[in-house]
């Protein structure tokens, strides 16, 4: 099926570091999700957005719902080692069909 | 939030044999859920969409008649791989779509080894 563009691919920083990252899509979408995923595991929930402009925080974790409903972000702040891993977004149409980004691989350097 | 289960966990079976994963939503009732899979360190390919009383719908090169997919009740949905070969051996995912319909929730995913 169709995937999300998710930038950048990958990104190794140093410990107590910001990261970004964001997914963009050609057409609009109601819903955007942000998964973490560890090596050997499914992903797991992070933050669920629905309405355009949302801004949600979990933790560290922020995550914004683009005024366009084309794109998304999620930052993390001061980055910590277990931070450590893929970071998918996924997107909901408004036909309700979900779709994927490719992933940003996540590598925190001590 | 919502708990996606899957089992087995990590299964190894023999080249020719065919095996089941199991996923279940342990909290909600899932109409629609999702298969997919990985190779390492690549992103998830979806597989197919399970729909509860209905056939599943396969993505466009999945064979469907090697990955077996039912969808017999709102919580539960199989993924038989008949006559399993070593290239099948992946890291299987499933996923559930939650009541809302606007939330995904994923398994834990199952490790596949065929020798």
């Amino acid at each position: 099926g169709q995937q999300l563009n998710q930038s950048p691919q990958s990104m190794f920083i140093q410990e107590g570091e910001d990261v970004s990252m964001n997914c963009t899509s050609s057409s609009i979408f109601n819903t955007w999700l942000w998964y973490k995923q560890d090596p050997g595991e499914g992903p797991v929930l992070l933050i669920a957005l629905y309405k355009a402009g949302e801004l949600t925080s979990n933790g560290r974790l922020t995550a914004q719902f683009g005024i366009t409903r084309k794109d998304s972000f999620l930052n993390i702040s001061a980055s910590i080692p277990s931070d450590v891993g893929i970071y998918f977004c996924a997107g909901a149409n408004t036909g309700n069909q979900f779709y994927f980004g490719t992933g940003t691989s996540l590598t925190v350097i001590p | 939030g919502a708990v996606v289960s899957q089992h087995p966990s990590r299964v190894i079976c023999k080249s020719g044999t065919s095996v089941k994963i199991e996923c279940r939503s342990l909290d909600f009732q899932a109409t629609t859920m999702f298969w997919y899979r990985q190779f390492p360190k690549q992103s998830l390919m979806l597989m197919a969409t399970s729909n509860e009383g209905s056939k599943a719908t396969y993505e466009q090169g999945v064979e469907k008649d090697k990955f077996l997919i039912n969808h017999a009740s709102l919580t539960l949905s199989t993924l038989t791989v008949t006559s399993a070969h070593p290239e099948d051996s992946s890291f299987y995912i499933c996923s559930a779509r939650d009541e809302g319909g606007n939330t995904i929730y994923f398994g834990e995913g199952s490790w596949l080894t065929v020798v």
